[in-house]
């Protein structure tokens, strides 16, 4: 079965960097692409980008672009995220989610289990 | 960006009810409408996606409908495990906007 398995929670100071992986199993990498979500205590849930396993091709909102970056490494099947110049607002669940269907109907049918990044000084 | 507001923010049922949860997009958004729950503690998971396809696995009371810019979800006879919040999300144009969510709570 698909299972998406992610990286441990972090902690990190205002300015720093972070980097989260998602690990994918139980189907084939390369077929499905891969989104970045992220929920801050208490709140909704924010898009941060679309990622595609085969080619490494990535695409950002315009809030992101140049702090977040997005790589994989298909000899492990796995999803990287990194965010740069972290900010206290920053501090959130981020997840990474499987895309079945993306650029046309896209939806998102498996989730990791979400990684806890802290931002504090 | 497209925008989606959902209402209500929060909506108090028991179980047995039928509640319905509508999310509207600031443009037309054709069929590329999706509804997720999440419960405490837990990562979303896709109840309906295309507005109106219903994944697999997903109990058959639960159902969406819409197009354009005006969508629902309706959950018929409501079971103590579908207390937890909702999130439309749309998939047209990125970036891929959700609505602030809807908590269904216990009456």
């Amino acid at each position: 079965q698909v299972h998406l398995v992610q990286s441990g929670a972090e902690v990190r100071k205002p300015g720093a960097s972070v980097k989260v992986s998602c690990k994918a199993s139980g189907y084939t990498f390369t077929s499905y692409y891969v989104h970045w979500v992220r929920q801050a205590p208490g709140q909704g849930l924010e898009w941060m980008g679309i990622i595609n396993p085969s080619g490494g091709n990535t695409r950002f909102p315009q809030r992101f672009q140049g702090r977040v970056t997005m790589t994989t490494d298909t000899s492990t099947s796995t999803v990287y995220m990194e965010l740069s110049s972290l900010r206290s607002e920053d501090t959130a669940i981020y997840y990474c989610a499987r895309d079945p269907s993306p650029g046309d109907m896209s939806y998102f049918d498996y989730w990791g289990q979400g990684t806890l990044v802290t931002v504090s000084s | 960006d497209i925008q989606m507001t959902q209402s209500p923010p929060s909506l108090s049922a028991s179980v047995g009810n039928r509640v319905t949860i509508t999310c509207r997009a600031s443009q037309s958004i054709s069929s590329h409408l999706n509804w997720y729950q999440q419960s405490p503690g837990k990562a979303p998971n896709l109840l309906i996606y295309a507005a109106s396809r219903l994944q697999s696995g997903v109990p058959s009371r639960f159902s969406g409908s819409g197009s354009g810019t005006d969508f629902t979800l309706t959950i018929t006879s409501l079971q103590p495990e579908d207390f937890a919040t909702y999130y439309c999300q749309q998939s047209d144009t990125p970036p891929y906007s959700f609505g602030q969510g809807t908590k269904l709570e216990i009456k």
